[in-house]
């Protein structure tokens, strides 16, 4: 089993859809977990951390479900702007310091 | 700051070479990361360091493989001998530890083809 793993892309929606992005991880000590950002050829960027309250930052939340070991993305009214892959990253902890684990990622491709 | 720098963008060379990758990460960062990424297999992680000391190597797929961090401002991937399915995307990352623990920046990476 992957440590960190995605749901299949990609997604094709229409502007102005909302869209989810799941992932799961294995390590059930993990501390820290983020969402990046990777456009075509492209480095990843960091989108947004991710708490356990959830959290939201403008039309994205995301949110952290500790018992079922779940992490989540939503995108409001999505943009053109907003294709690219979604990947979601895990910090395993447990003395491995900063070292992150990333999915595979989720390719969302928004269409006029 | 000019984040983290890696060289070359682009390397073509044939199987059998030697291919050194460059890093500088960002100015007072204590981690810094190597990762691999292709089509198959994602972002894998291959090797980080903390304070210029590998802490953890467990993804170098094998012996061909090698990284080094000299000093605080550089750090290199070697391939030698190197093989047609080495051809990916290598980018380097580094990060600072704190209560933002881990949010890594990454170079532009440097897209190897081995022919």
């Amino acid at each position: 089993r992957k440590e960190v793993e995605q749901d299949p892309g990609p997604f094709n929606v229409p502007e102005g859809a909302t869209v989810a992005f799941n992932c799961t991880y294995s390590n059930s000590a993990s501390q820290s977990f983020f969402w990046y950002r990777q456009d075509c050829r492209k480095e990843p960027k960091l989108l947004m951390s991710v708490y356990s309250s959830g959290n939201e930052d403008g039309r994205f939340t995301a949110q952290l479900n500790r018992a079922s070991q779940y992490i989540s993305l939503l995108i409001r009214d999505s943009k053109l702007s907003d294709s690219a892959t979604y990947l979601c990253v895990v910090n395993p902890s447990e003395g491995q310091g900063g070292k992150l684990i990333f999915g595979q990622g989720t390719e969302l491709s928004v269409k006029p | 700051d000019a984040g983290v720098i890696q060289s070359p963008r682009h390397e073509v060379t044939e199987m059998g070479q030697e291919v050194t990758l460059r890093c500088k990460p960002i100015s007072g960062h204590d981690y810094l990361f190597w990762y691999r990424q292709t089509m198959m297999r994602g972002l894998e992680l291959l090797i980080y360091f903390n304070n210029n000391v590998p802490i953890d190597d467990s993804g170098m797929p094998e012996d061909r493989f090698s990284a080094k961090m000299p000093n605080a401002s550089f750090s290199t991937l070697k391939i030698q001998p190197s093989e047609p399915r080495d051809s990916a995307v290598y980018f380097c990352a580094s990060s600072l530890e704190g209560r933002s623990l881990a949010r890594a920046f990454f170079g532009q990476g440097t897209r190897l083809t081995v022919v």
